[in-house]
């Protein structure tokens, strides 16, 4: 069943901050993150496994929160190269099958 | 250089017409994946391949058949294309089938099925 991700858009200055979320129905073993530019393949940000863990990547940031299947993706101070789709992948505990969200449209204006 | 090569790149052919879309990886990876991505459904997992003959059907298998007599190698073949198959295929590779594992992809390919 594929995650759900909100918002499904969102336009944002240099400088502020977002938060994109993914939502499963099913236990998971692990929340995946990445980027797509336009025209190009996406590119893997960060891994979250269960246990709640919280993970930085630059000023991307991300948790886990295993007791409701979320996902929080944080973006602080945003850049122009910020700028693309974000897809959440989520897996569970048979391995194998990485199901992703519809993704969400990220763009950020000087 | 580590990466995941696809080939072609595009193509555009007419139904019933067999086609196969090459995916090699160079990173020595046990796991790798088959994906199609269209507007607003994000990537759809088609198969994946957790080893060397081991194969297993993802959410959107139909239509597709895929085969892994090599580790390096998993090629996605469509017997019979149809128009629906239109869209834009990535394959990916990973170290090992563990979710612990990030993916890598490959530049995709982009068919258009007329």
């Amino acid at each position: 069943q594929q995650p759900v991700q909100s918002p499904q858009a969102v336009i944002l200055r240099e400088g502020e901050d977002a938060v994109i979320n993914c939502s499963s129905s099913k236990a998971l073993y692990s929340v995946h993150w990445y980027r797509q530019k336009h025209g190009e393949a996406p590119v893997f940000l960060m891994i979250l496994l269960k246990g709640g863990e919280q993970k930085g990547h630059d000023k991307i940031s991300a948790s886990f929160n295993e007791k409701k299947q979320q996902s929080s993706l944080y973006l602080t101070a945003s850049q122009l190269s910020y700028s693309g789709t974000y897809f959440c992948g989520t897996e569970g505990f048979m391995g194998g099958k990485l199901i992703f969200g519809q993704g969400t449209e990220l763009s950020v204006k000087p | 250089e580590a990466q995941v090569t696809q080939n072609p790149r595009y193509l555009i052919t007419v139904t019933g017409k067999k086609l196969t879309v090459t995916c090699s990886q160079n990173m020595n990876h046990e796991y790798m994946s088959w994906y199609r991505q269209d507007p607003g459904l994000g990537l759809r997992q088609i198969y994946y391949s957790m080893n060397v003959e081991v194969t297993d059907k993802g959410d959107v298998p139909e239509g597709y058949k895929v085969s892994r007599k090599e580790k390096r190698n998993f090629p996605l073949i469509l017997e019979s294309p149809s128009p629906n198959q239109t869209s834009l295929y990535f394959c990916a590779s990973r170290l090992q089938g563990a979710g612990n594992q990030p993916q890598h992809f490959g530049d995709g390919t982009r068919l258009s099925i007329l």
